[in-house]
C-alpha cells in the first residue's frame, strides 16, 4: 500500500516570488513515480511534473522543479517567479508496481498575490 | 485533439434516484480510470478499464456503484439509490495504456455530484 502526506493545507506567494510545497510519502515498492499535478478552479487536473524513482537527477520543467529525497521519501515541488495563473490545489500523487492506481495526497490550496 | 470530456459538468439529484456518469477518453487510450474527490476523503482510486474490462474494481465503494465501458472506449459510472455522502466531484482519466507501462494519464474536467 501506498500513503501520500501534503502538510500544508494552504500557502500563499506573492508573485515573481518562489515557493515550495511539501510532499512525503511511503511504499513498499522498490519501482515507483512521483507526480505533481494541478488542479485549477476548472477542475482540470494538469499534470506538472513528473519523477521516476530510479532517477538520482531531480526532474525540472520550466519554472518548476522537485527535490526528491529518496531515503527521507520526500518528494516537494519549487514553483519559482510564480504567477497569478499558479494559483490552483497542487497534489502530489505516487504510481507503485501496479502501475495504474495514483495516490494523491489531500492537496495544498496555492494562492498567488499580486 | 481533444481531451478527455465528461458529462453532465454538474448534476443535482435527489436521495434515492439513480444517476449516470459519462466519460469519453481520448482517442487511442487503451486505459481509462474513475476517481472520485470529496472534501473529507481527497482523491481515491474507484475502478480501472484495460479496454472494455475492468481488472481492479477495488475502489468502488459499494455495490450501489457500478462502471461499464464498451468499444474500447465511452465509459458510464452509475450510482444506485443515491445517497448524500455520495456528493463529490467524479474524475475520469485516460492513457495510451495501463498496467505494465507508464503512461501520463490526463484527467477530465469532472462531474459534480450534489445529492439532496
Amino acid at each position: 500500500a501506498q500513503t501520500v502526506t501534503q502538510s500544508q493545507p494552504e500557502m500563499s506567494v506573492q508573485e515573481a516570488e518562489t515557493v515550495t510545497l511539501s510532499c512525503t510519502y511511503d511504499t513498499s515498492e522498490s519501482n515507483y513515480y512521483l507526480f505533481w499535478y494541478k488542479q485549477p478552479p476548472s477542475r482540470q487536473m494538469i499534470l506538472v511534473i513528473r519523477q521516476e524513482a530510479y532517477k538520482q537527477q531531480n526532474a525540472t520543467e520550466n519554472r518548476f522543479s522537485v527535490n526528491f529525497q529518496k531515503a527521507a521519501k520526500s518528494f516537494s515541488l519549487k514553483i519559482s517567479d510564480s504567477q497569478l495563473g499558479d494559483t490552483a490545489m497542487y497534489f502530489c500523487a505516487s504510481l507503485g508496481g501496479s502501475n495504474y492506481k495514483l495516490t494523491f495526497g489531500k492537496g495544498t490550496l496555492l494562492t498567488v498575490n499580486p | 485533439g481533444a481531451g478527455v470530456s465528461q458529462s453532465p459538468s454538474n448534476k443535482v439529484t435527489e436521495k434515492g434516484k439513480d444517476v449516470e456518469l459519462r466519460c469519453d477518453p481520448i482517442s487511442g487510450h487503451t486505459a481509462l480510470y474513475w476517481y472520485r474527490q470529496s472534501l473529507g476523503q481527497g482523491l481515491e482510486f474507484l475502478i480501472y478499464f484495460q479496454g472494455n474490462s475492468a481488472p481492479d474494481k477495488s475502489g468502488l465503494p459499494s455495490d450501489r456503484f457500478s462502471a461499464e465501458r464498451t468499444g474500447g472506449s465511452v465509459s458510464t459510472l452509475t450510482i444506485q439509490r443515491t445517497q448524500q455522502e455520495d456528493s463529490a466531484v467524479y474524475l475520469c482519466a485516460s492513457s495510451l495504456a495501463g498496467s505494465g507501462s507508464i503512461n501520463e494519464q490526463f484527467f477530465g474536467p469532472g462531474t459534480r455530484l450534489t445529492v439532496l
